[in-house]
């Protein structure tokens, strides 16, 4: 079934730890994105890509990093994880950066102790 | 930054009421879109908005861009108990070095109660 991978579902993770959050679509979809969420309500815009090999920042980008080698997978890496990255983190894809629908992944629960 | 706000943050109504929520910026958007999101799960589409004005409807949800493209409403006329959910807008970036970012307001959460 096409759509939007996340791995893995859940962790939790040692303060100072690097941790990867995995995330690949099989949509052919140029634009990607990475949210956190908290405490149920509004998600903040960490990075984005609007097509492979190009990223930007967005609302919260520090203490995070990605990269987007090709189309399909856009990892989120932790360089070294503090409680305050304790969230749920959404992967999405759209088709383009033009008022197309975002797709989203199931969601990563982290928690960092 | 270009921010979203979104109003009320909680409403919590009985069933049969009808009820408005608001998305309100003081930049402009490309487009705008509402999702809704249930526990568990990544958000999915309603709607999206393009044209200044324009009004939408999908069934009992009535959405609408405001005219200078910054503001958004939903409307959900006579609530049943299965929109209970958290509702998003998201808006996309006109132009500019940030263009194609798709920003996220704080969401509201509705509770419809029987």
């Amino acid at each position: 079934i096409a759509g939007i991978t996340q791995a893995p579902t859940s962790q939790i993770l040692a303060a100072g730890r690097r941790m990867t959050l995995r995330c690949t679509q099989d949509m052919r979809h140029n634009a990607m994105y990475w949210y956190r969420q908290d405490l149920g309500l509004g998600l903040r815009l960490i990075h984005y890509s609007n097509t492979a090999g190009t990223t930007g920042k967005g609302e919260v980008p520090d203490g995070y990093s990605v990269s987007r080698a090709n189309t399909d997978d856009f990892p989120l890496t932790l360089a070294s994880a503090v409680p305050s990255q304790t969230s749920v983190y959404f992967c999405a894809s759209r088709r383009d950066r033009e008022r197309t629908e975002a797709f989203f992944g199931q969601g990563t629960r982290l928690t960092v102790v | 930054t270009q921010l979203l706000e979104q109003s009320p943050q909680f409403l919590s109504i009985q069933e049969g009421e009808n009820l408005t929520v608001y998305c309100n910026s003081s930049s402009v958007f490309s487009s705008l879109q509402w999702y809704r999101q249930e526990p568990g799960e990544g958000p999915v589409l309603l709607v999206t908005v393009v044209t200044g004005g324009e009004v939408k409807k999908l069934k009992r949800l009535t959405f609408q861009f405001g005219d200078a493209r910054k503001d958004s409403s939903l409307h959900i006329t006579a609530a049943q108990t299965g929109d209970t959910g958290l509702y998003l807008c998201a808006g996309a970036n006109a132009g500019g070095t940030s263009y194609g970012k798709l920003t996220f307001g704080q969401g509201t959460i509705l509770t419809v109660h029987p």
